[in-house]
């Protein structure tokens, strides 16, 4: 089965940029989304189609798809910005997705 | 502004039904572009996603080779929501349901129902 393999955790200082990968075979192949989670909260969509953001989300997430990884930036992290990540995609008629990183504001 | 309620029980015993249901508002079930799924989280195996349903001049139900020998996911057009059957759970059922709007990405979700299986 496909595996979607994202690094635990990510550290960055406020105010720096953030970047999230994302690894898998010909992953540039494939449409990438992005979540945010917050503890005991619900997942929010943060980036759909490798590189849109939907209606709302702050125009320092961007993302990138191309080989075998994709990667989530945020520039000038805050520390609202503290969450975990997950990558998705398509693959064999399922949905994969990676498990997680930790993005820490520190 | 699509928003999904979730109902159902939170504990349920090995080797029964679990059940829940999602509410939509802000959109119908039977919508021409829209899909509607059920996903779970668990420390174990992370976020997974149980399948889908759609309608597209008929209702399609997509379910993961991993669970289609035990799970349903049915539309109920009367009242604008669809629900989630798992039949035979077992204590590796436990976990975070959610269910999510959308075809191609999740969004929105479900406030989520932590499930519980356990005698």
């Amino acid at each position: 089965s496909y595996e979607l393999t994202q690094s635990p955790s990510v550290s960055v200082s406020p105010g720096q940029t953030a970047s999230i990968t994302c690894s898998g075979d010909n992953l540039g192949d494939k449409y990438i989304c992005w979540y945010q989670q917050k503890p005991g909260q619900s997942p929010v969509l943060v980036i759909y189609q490798d590189n849109k953001r939907p209606s709302g989300i702050p125009e320092r997430f961007s993302g990138s798809n191309s080989g075998n990884s994709a990667t989530l930036t945020i520039s000038g992290t805050q520390a609202l910005d503290e969450a975990d990540y997950y990558c998705q995609a398509w693959d064999s008629s399922t949905w994969v997705f990676g498990g997680g990183t930790k993005l820490t504001v520190l | 502004q699509v928003k999904l309620q979730q109902s159902g029980p939170g504990l349920v015993k090995p080797s029964q039904t679990l059940s829940l249901t999602c509410a939509i508002s802000g959109d119908s079930v039977s919508s021409n572009s829209a899909a509607w799924n059920w996903l779970r989280q668990s420390p174990s195996r992370g976020l997974e996603w149980l399948g889908r349903t759609y309608y597209r001049s008929k209702w399609y139900s997509d379910y993961p080779v991993s669970l289609r020998s035990r799970i349903t996911i049915n539309p109920d057009t009367s009242k604008n929501q669809f629900s989630l059957q798992l039949n035979s759970v077992t204590p590796e059922d436990t976990a975070v349901y959610y269910c999510a709007g959308g075809l191609n990405w999740f969004d929105p979700w479900g406030q989520g129902t932590l499930v519980t299986v356990s005698s």
